[in-house]
């Protein structure tokens, strides 16, 4: 079936470490990939997003992802992370022909001081 | 510039109240407009969308519906709420991308 996948459920890291928050995409034709993150109570706020070209995409917040066509992946990641990083983080594509954006179940990352 | 608004940003209603919740773009005109709807620690699901006035498309079977009456004004609705309707519901709308409101969460007593 096809579908967005974040197989990590929940991620700790301590701040200054680096993240990386997976995502994997199961569509025949590569869709329009993003990523966006949620604070507590807040609405989404768009990190980057990926339709085609370089396969390395910079973002907001010192963020960035990487496109992987072989590994039908798409992760996101940071050199350091902060304490204002600790959100709900959600992967999410467009289907190629669609118009509507199908979301990944999320990634709630907390930082450790 | 492009913006988004939506309204209310906390809605407590009872069992079997009706439901109005509104949403509204400005700064772009024939945009995508989208309902979402998340529910206490999950993702989130896709409920409408609409490619133009009185446009309506339904994802998932529910007692909720939706109405586009203006271009720019896609309204969340329904006529009896049900205890499971409670969760955060967000607008979107996307021309060149997707951008989503502030939310509205609401509780259904």
């Amino acid at each position: 079936a096809q579908s967005v996948t974040q197989p990590d459920i929940h991620i700790t890291v301590s701040e200054g470490a680096s993240l990386e928050l997976r995502c994997n995409y199961s569509y025949g034709a590569t869709p329009y990939l993003f990523w966006y993150v949620q604070s507590p109570g807040q609405g989404l706020q768009l990190l980057l997003k990926y339709f085609s070209g370089d396969t390395l995409v910079q973002g907001i917040k010192g963020f960035e992802a990487e496109f992987k066509r072989s590994q039908s992946s798409f992760n996101l990641r940071k050199p350091s992370v902060h304490w204002s990083d600790a959100a709900e983080y959600f992967c999410a594509v467009v289907p190629q022909g669609a118009q509507k954006l199908v979301f990944g179940q999320g990634t709630r990352l907390t930082i450790n001081p | 510039s492009q913006t988004i608004h939506q309204w209310p940003a906390t809605l407590v209603q009872p069992v079997g109240s009706p439901l109005s919740l509104e949403c509204t773009v400005e700064g772009t005109s024939n945009p995508n407009l989208y309902w979402y709807r998340q529910a206490a620690g999950r993702g989130l699901q896709l409920l409408f969308y609409s490619v133009g006035i009185g446009q309506i498309s339904s994802e998932v079977p529910q007692n909720l519906s939706a109405s586009r009456p203006q271009d720019r004004q896609f309204i969340l609705s329904s006529k009896k709420l049900l205890l499971s309707d409670s969760g955060f519901y967000l607008c979107a709308w996307d021309k060149y991308g997707y951008t989503f409101g502030s939310g509205t969460r609401l509780t259904v007593v």
